[in-house]
């Protein structure tokens, strides 16, 4: 079955730490990927989106993935964190064959002062 | 992008009854998407709400369990009915807007039955 594994998920770091999130997905073929975040209390929001191109790409809020396609991952990387940054992440994929997001378990992040 | 918003908010239900939740856009958009998140889990689909047409349903969701309303392109209703409390879930709606798949999501409805 296509699945999106998130393998943190629970990850506690210090302001100006550096953050990686995993995710990989279990498609072949054509994919899209995205990452999500859910800061407390508010609705889900697109941080950034992977189509085609340059595997490497930027988002919101000094967020970056690198998609690696030979090792079907999408992983989530910000240099230094805020504790603005404390959400739940979510990585997730549609590949051509299925036309449906599909979505990892989720990472909670916290980040203390 | 897109606003969406939805309502209730949140709900206490008793089982055995049964909860509609609305979802409105702020703009026209073909498809619409209902989903649900249990208590520590991810997102799984429940079905593809197209207007026009009769809401395309994910393996293990039915329609006589969870009917779909989209009576324009800027609306959606869920209804969960004959709760029990294996429905306590949040269900979310999102619409796909700008590039092909791209969603942008609706608050939320956290849904407890008791």
């Amino acid at each position: 079955a296509q699945s999106v594994s998130q393998h943190n998920h629970h990850v506690i770091l210090s302001e100006a730490a550096s953050l990686e999130l995993g995710c990989n997905y279990s498609y072949g073929g054509t994919v899209n990927l995205f990452w999500y975040v859910q800061y407390p209390g508010q609705h889900l929001q697109l941080l950034l989106k992977y189509f085609s191109g340059d595997p490497l790409v930027k988002g919101i809020k000094g967020f970056e993935a690198e998609f690696i396609k030979s090792k079907f991952s999408f992983n989530l990387r910000k240099p230094s964190v805020q504790w603005s940054d404390t959400a739940e992440y979510f990585c997730a994929v549609i590949s051509n064959n299925t036309d449906k997001l599909i979505f990892g378990t989720g990472t909670r992040l916290q980040v203390f002062p | 992008s897109a606003v969406i918003s939805q309502k209730p908010s949140r709900d206490i239900c008793q089982r055995g009854t049964s909860l509609t939740i609305q979802c409105q856009v702020d703009s026209q958009v073909t498809m619409m998407f209902w989903y649900r998140q249990q208590p520590g889990q991810s997102l799984t689909l429940i079905a593809t709400a197209n207007q026009g047409s009769e809401a395309t349903y994910e393996s293990g969701f039915v329609i006589d369990k969870f009917p779909i309303s989209r009576p324009n392109l800027t609306f959606s209703t869920l209804t969960v009915s004959n709760m029990s409390p294996e429905d306590s879930s949040i269900y979310l709606c999102s619409v796909e807007k700008g590039s092909p798949y791209e969603q942008y999501f609706g608050p939320g409805t956290r849904l407890t039955v008791t």
